[in-house]
């Protein structure tokens, strides 16, 4: 069945480096563009990070942009979330998600929690 | 940015009730709308796109409706695993999520 799996939160100081990556199965994922999104009890559900299917177009909002960097790999399946300069505000629970054409997201994952602190 | 606003925050509802949960656009986003469902600990779940359109899987007695900037996501009759937190999401000019209603059991 299609599923995805996020990996590699955890605890990281301010102003460190993290990166998060999303395994996909069940599905053709060189076809689709993917999300990050996260979510925190305060600011609710907030999109991250979009690319386009072949890896060549990448979207971020304002709130990371200059910080974050979405990747993945299409042999491996694999979608990447390399989060450096973090900061407090940065914590939340992480999920990746498939897109469909149009735009919307169908299929997430369970999630990835990042907790930023000294 | 588009802001998506949900109400209630909170609506308590008996099993076999009805439930009418409220989104509102601050601007026109056609149909580009979706809800999701989430359960504590889970990730969140399609159940409608295209304002009206359900995903593969829900049940009909879920059934959206609305265009431009006002949504309405109705639970014909609640079943003890449809209390959960409901978002709403607009996908027209980039994305972002309502706050969230939480349908609880009376």
């Amino acid at each position: 069945q299609v599923q995805l799996v996020e990996s590699g939160g955890g605890v990281v100081q301010p102003g460190r480096s993290l990166r998060l990556s999303c395994a996909a199965s069940g599905f053709t994922f060189s076809a689709y563009a993917m999300y990050w999104v996260r979510q925190t009890p305060g600011r609710g559900l907030e999109w991250v990070a979009v690319i386009s299917f072949d890896g060549l177009n990448k979207y971020y909002a304002d709130s990371v942009k200059g910080r974050f960097t979405i990747s993945r790999d299409n042999s491996k399946n694999t979608l990447y979330l390399q989060m450096d300069s973090q900061r407090p505000e940065d914590t939340a629970v992480y999920y990746c998600a498939r897109e469909q054409p149009d735009k919307y997201m169908d299929v997430w994952g369970r999630g990835t929690p990042v907790t930023v602190s000294s | 940015e588009i802001v998506m606003t949900q109400s209630p925050a909170t609506l308590s509802v008996s099993p076999g009730e009805r439930a009418t949960l409220s989104c509102r656009a601050s601007q026109s986003i056609s149909s580009k709308l979706a809800w999701y469902q989430q359960k504590p600990g889970q990730a969140p779940r399609l159940l409608i796109y295209g304002a009206s359109t359900r995903a593969t899987g829900v049940p009909a007695r879920f059934s959206g409706s609305g265009s431009g900037t006002e949504f309405t996501l109705t639970i014909s009759s609640l079943q003890s695993e449809d209390f959960a937190v409901y978002y709403c999401q607009q996908y027209n000019y980039w994305w972002t999520f309502g706050q969230g209603t939480k349908v609880e059991i009376k």
